[in-house]
């Protein structure tokens, strides 16, 4: 299995509601990051959190590190059409591995109005 | 400020065609990424450019691939020949050198790539 996996992955909620995205990953890491990608656009960065951070705000967004459970969450409160999207975890290793991204699957949220 | 293009946006080509692309990072930016999307796949890293240094190459699948940036500025992917296997969406994502893993990487649009 790949490192930084997402569950669910596919998500369907109404406008309003809140979304909960999970993220899982095997090796140690120095952070994690979440991303989105609209339709046939590129990805745009979100949220970085830290190994030694274990929860961060942006806006709607709050994410929170476990690093004993090797997990993530993204989770978007009252969620718009305009969230839909699909939502990447990517990790970047710690121990001077470099600083490329290792992504999982994805979620694909859909947001109905 | 112009982000990252990237030419095509869309290339089909048949097996054992040659096809390039090419990225443009952000102006100023020394680090320069390849990452690719094959159907079904996860994302996964390609190569990393500092300036026109391969960083890592550790993700190129075989030597049917060549990256090349010269001058540190724009870079070009080049598949030759290319495989039905090679069929996916190829990212560009550049980041300034600050040599901290925490540079966000700003990535273009995509070529999106179909070998028939």
């Amino acid at each position: 299995s790949q490192q930084g996996e997402e569950d669910p992955q596919a998500l369907s909620i109404q406008e309003g509601e809140n979304a909960t995205m999970n993220c899982s990953y095997k090796t140690s890491i120095n952070n994690l990051q979440w991303y989105r990608q609209n339709s046939g656009r590129g990805l745009v960065h979100l949220i970085l959190i830290r190994s030694n951070e274990r929860e961060k705000h942006s806006g709607r967004l709050r994410v929170t590190l476990d690093t004993s459970k090797k997990s993530s969450s993204l989770l978007i409160t009252a969620s718009r059409a305009a969230d839909t999207a699909s939502y990447f975890c990517a990790t970047v290793r710690g121990n001077n591995a470099g600083n490329m991204l290792t992504f999982g699957g994805g979620t694909r949220l859909m947001v109905k109005p | 400020e112009a982000g990252v293009t990237q030419f095509p946006s869309h290339s089909v080509i048949e097996k054992g065609q040659t096809v390039t692309l090419r990225c443009d990072p952000i102006s100023g930016h020394d680090n320069l990424y390849w990452y690719r999307r094959v159907m079904g796949k996860e994302i996964k890293f390609l190569l990393h450019f500092v300036k026109e240094s391969k960083q890592d190459e550790s993700g190129m699948p075989n030597n049917r691939f060549l990256a090349e940036r010269t001058g540190g500025t724009y870079s070009t992917l080049k598949v030759q020949p290319a495989e039905l296997e090679d069929s996916g969406v190829y990212f560009c994502a550049s980041s300034p050198w600050t040599g901290g893993a925490t540079d966000t990487q700003y990535f273009g649009p995509g070529t999106r790539l179909t070998v028939l």
